[in-house]
């Protein structure tokens, strides 16, 4: 069971530099999210997506870009990369419509650094 | 808006001992659904227990338990037993019934001592 998938696990960009953060999810979930987690500090909500072809902005959205194509793949952009933007980011997804099934789905997070 | 507050930034436990993180959180919704996630130093996160606000009966996953005060708006978790595994930063988190967002506590950092 492989699950929520994020690539790459760890990567250090410089200044001005724009990269593509990969994450794919196998268990036919609607809605994925983006979070980033400063250190110390809890998670806060980048962007999310209730569907293929839909998403939206969260908490702290500046900076970063999303798409949505298809059910599995939310990659997440970043553009210009500033020191500000380093952080750890999570993917996640979960599924609505069953009471038992409102779990989120972490993937194993991805760590930026930008120099 | 709903909020989530953890006020314990760091706790200690003797191994084998037990130990309970406090969370509050606020909320004028009655369809909510509560969760402790575990984040060991690797950062993945891991669902530790969940509670359905419309449930009275206080989840339990083996050595972990829940407090849950509907009325207070509490949801402490209670480890039992503690092991030097559990060593890692509990996340609380809030997803309402209706939407899509989970909203986080800031953690609390747990140390197990041997």
């Amino acid at each position: 069971n492989a699950g929520v998938t994020q690539t790459p696990k760890f990567r250090i960009l410089k200044i001005g530099q724009s990269m593509t953060l990969q994450c794919t999810q196998d268990m036919n979930h609607n809605y994925m999210y983006w979070y980033r987690q400063d250190p110390g500090m809890g998670l806060k909500l980048i962007y999310y997506s209730v569907g293929a072809g839909i998403t939206d902005k969260g908490e702290v959205p500046n900076g970063y870009n999303v798409s949505r194509s298809t059910t599995e793949d939310f990659p997440l952009r970043l553009e210009l990369a500033a020191p500000s933007q380093t952080s750890v980011y999570f993917c996640a997804s979960n599924t609505w419509g069953s009471r038992r099934e409102n779990t989120i789905y972490f993937g194993e997070g991805s760590w930026l650094t930008v120099v | 808006a709903q909020t989530v507050t953890q006020s314990q930034p760091e706790m200690s436990v003797q191994e084998a001992e037990t130990v309970t993180l406090s969370c509050t959180y606020d909320t004028s919704e009655s369809d909510y659904y509560l969760f402790w996630y575990k984040q060991p130093p690797s950062r993945q996160m891991i669902l530790v227990i969940r509670q359905e606000a419309y449930k009275q009966q206080n989840a339990t996953e083996n050595r972990f338990s829940v407090n849950f005060q509907k009325a207070a708006k509490s949801f402490s978790l209670k480890i039992s037993d503690s092991q030097l595994g559990d060593a890692a930063m509990y996340f609380c988190a809030y997803r309402s019934g209706g939407t899509y967002k989970y909203i986080f506590g800031t953690g609390t950092r747990l140390k197990v001592l041997a």
